[in-house]
């Protein structure tokens, strides 16, 4: 499987400011997705990272939010821009097409954020 | 061993018992599925995969069952240690090409010694 880091690894901020969470993986992969966790809570799934191009979002997430990057097969950016305590969450970057199934899909360890 | 019916948010166990955690998928497109353990402070990790051509998969102490007449997916844990306890997750990919795994509801496992 593939090793994701994400960084930062936590951070806390304040309401009105943003925050660029960056994850790396050490092999090109096919596809990268972001997710946020809120506390006690499931995975919800933000966007699908797309190479050169535009983020595909999910429902109830929105670009001017939620800025997504991804210039190459290793590597992607989510941005929180404006926050407010309701941000508050642990955001995961999740690659496929790392491993021989194109299905197997693996997390990196998360950035918790705290907003105050 | 303990069995949970339908989703439970908790299941305690005794350690060396064996655990069964369940889970209803929400598609009947769904074509793959995984078993997520995510311990405190850490990113979900992958224990197993099944297709949906599948009814069963074995690993190292885990089994997971698929039945895809009722959509019902389960994890079963044998000879449960204390490292097992986590948060467990199924998650399942609706077949339709570049989508990403949809999540359930999570088990949380404790195992006393």
């Amino acid at each position: 499987s593939a090793v994701i880091s994400q960084k930062p690894s936590r951070d806390i901020c304040q309401r009105g400011t943003s925050l660029t969470i960056q994850c790396q993986v050490d092999s090109q992969v096919t596809m990268m997705f972001w997710y946020r966790q809120q506390p006690g809570q499931s995975l919800t799934l933000i966007a699908t990272a797309n190479q050169g191009s535009e983020a595909t979002y999910e429902s109830g997430f929105v670009i001017d939010k939620f800025p997504i990057s991804r210039p190459n097969l290793t590597f992607s950016t989510l941005t929180v821009s404006n926050m407010s305590p309701e941000d508050s969450s642990i955001y995961l970057c999740s690659v496929r097409g790392a491993a021989r199934s194109s299905y197997e899909q693996y997390f990196g360890p998360g950035t918790r954020l705290t907003v105050t | 061993g303990e069995s949970v019916g339908l989703h439970l948010p908790t299941l305690s166990v005794q350690e060396g018992d064996n655990s069964i955690i369940n889970c209803a998928y929400s598609n009947s497109a769904s074509d793959y599925f995984i078993w997520y353990k995510q311990e405190s402070g850490k990113g979900p990790q992958f224990i197993i995969d099944i297709r949906s051509n599948m009814d069963k998969r074995q690993g190292q102490r885990v089994t997971v069952l698929l039945n895809k007449t009722v959509k019902h997916l389960s994890l079963q844990i044998a000879a449960t240690q204390p490292g097992d306890s986590a948060v467990y997750f199924c998650a399942e990919n609706i077949n339709q090409a570049g989508t990403a795994l949809i999540f359930g509801k999570g088990t949380t496992l404790s195992v006393s010694s």
